[in-house]
């Protein structure tokens, strides 16, 4: 069973709108984290925003904000006034067990590309 | 700079070499990961270093991947034999401490293509 899914293969959006990414997750984990990356054609994994899943607000980084839902087990990615460099694949991560013998490893979804036009 | 680097940053092998891929941490972070990104795909864990200490090879698909970390800083990835789907971007990913909220630093990556 897939831990992460992103159902948006590839997404537009208009310079300077708001745009949301999906994501939902599986985990019968009490403690987890969400995390969501940035990979531009360059092909480095740009950390944007993390949400733990007892934290009670949702996450914001600048542009950046986390639609976190857990009873619905969703997490989604919000940017606002997009720009024309967020063109990019987008992965949602989550990471799971908070034991003491946990290698913390991320799993990925599978991405959403955008791009934003000019 | 003060990232994780990887190297060589491209490696075409032909099918059934060996290679090497090498990466250097952030000095002085003690977990170092290793993933396999395939085209169009996102990453999948290959294994887990803690300092010298490989602690999780879940991840390695079969006994030709080889990842070693022999002083706790820098790590290599050892495929041998190569196969045609072996081919995809290996990304090296760092974090300061052993605990569930360090943020992992990745690597630019190295693109191998197996011909």
């Amino acid at each position: 069973a897939q831990k992460i899914t992103q159902t948006q293969p590839g997404m537009f959006v208009q310079e300077k709108e708001a745009v949301t990414l999906d994501c939902t997750y599986d985990t019968s984990d009490p403690s987890y984290g969400l995390f969501w990356y940035k990979q531009p054609s360059s092909g480095e994994m740009i950390f944007l925003i993390y949400q733990g899943s007892y934290d009670q607000q949702n996450a914001t980084e600048g542009r950046y904000s986390l639609n976190f839902q857990k009873a619905r087990k969703s997490a989604n990615l919000v940017i606002s006034a997009s720009q024309l460099g967020d063109s990019a694949m987008y992965f949602c991560a989550m990471r799971e067990g908070y034991r003491a013998d946990s290698s913390y490893k991320l799993i990925f979804g599978s991405g959403t590309r955008l791009l934003v036009r000019p | 700079g003060a990232g994780v680097s990887q190297s060589p940053r491209y490696k075409v092998a032909k099918r059934g070499q060996d290679v090497a891929l090498r990466c250097d941490p952030i000095s002085g972070h003690v977990s170092l990961f290793w993933y396999q990104q395939a085209l169009g795909q996102g990453p999948e864990f290959l294994t887990y270093f803690q300092n010298e200490a490989q602690l999780d090879k879940s991840g390695l698909p079969s006994d030709r991947f080889f990842a070693e970390r022999p002083e706790g800083s820098v790590s290599t990835l050892k495929i041998q034999r190569t196969q045609q789907e072996d081919s995809a971007v290996y990304l090296c990913a760092s974090s300061f401490g052993t605990g569930a909220y360090n943020e992992q630093f990745f690597g630019p990556g190295t693109r191998l293509t197996v011909l």
